[in-house]
């Protein structure tokens, strides 16, 4: 689904570092969420956003922050990357009136 | 908060067998259950959902149940094929206020062998 963009698609980087995952969306829509993807733990959220106005921490938000700059913007930023943040990251999107989510193509991030 | 356990983590079937992932769900004011697909390397794709007023729905060859009162729903998929082989989530959410937080399963890798 080209409408949600996720950029960079893969990212190694250090330890220590500060690294922000970008999300944009030409949908219109909303909602934005920030999920991470581990083999065997399936999609856990870390961040939504009702609104550019409106941030909430999801289930595993420690380590993470996000910035809504705009309706089609949603970043997510690792303030000091560690290894076990190593994972799968997936934006996905939704419209108020409309449960279905769509995601983005996700980004791979390495910490070493 | 809302806990979804997804059974089982790999399934193998032949082709043009049918294939059954369950889940069950702890919270009952969950009220929205989609069902997603992720083929290899790609993002996760709705294939069908169901809301908690309704015990069924069918599309095409896949079809999701609702069980309320035991908590728990299942996804078929009959007559499969070797393009059904991907990961398959659950996820449950109470869709209340224009909220809507999922929370998924863990997964089932499904393979369908020639």
């Amino acid at each position: 689904d080209a409408d949600v963009t996720q950029t960079p698609r893969n990212r190694i980087t250090k330890t220590g570092k500060r690294i922000m995952l970008e999300c944009s969306q030409t949908k219109g829509h909303d909602r934005m969420y920030w999920y991470r993807q581990d083999p065997g733990l399936g999609l856990r959220l870390i961040y939504y956003s009702f609104d550019v106005k409106d941030i909430n921490k999801g289930e595993i938000s420690d380590g993470y922050s996000v910035s809504r700059q705009a309706q089609a913007k949603f970043s997510l930023s690792l303030e000091s990357a560690i290894p076990n943040q190593t994972a799968l990251y997936f934006c996905a999107t939704r419209d108020s009136g409309i449960e279905t989510q769509y995601f983005g193509p996700g980004t791979r991030l390495l910490v070493l | 908060g809302e806990n979804v356990e997804q059974h089982p983590s790999t399934l193998s079937v032949q082709e043009g067998d049918s294939a059954v992932i369950k889940c069950t769900y702890s919270d009952s004011a969950s009220n929205y259950f989609p069902w997603y697909k992720q083929e290899l390397g790609k993002r996760p794709q709705l294939i069908i959902d169901i809301r908690s007023n309704v015990g069924e729905k069918k599309d095409q060859r896949i079809a999701v149940t609702l069980n309320k009162t035991a908590k728990h729903f299942s996804l078929h998929i009959t007559e499969t094929q070797p393009e059904d082989s991907a990961v398959y989530f659950c996820a449950a959410s109470i869709s209340r206020g224009g909220g809507n937080k999922l929370t998924f399963g863990t997964g089932t890798q499904l393979k369908v062998e020639l």
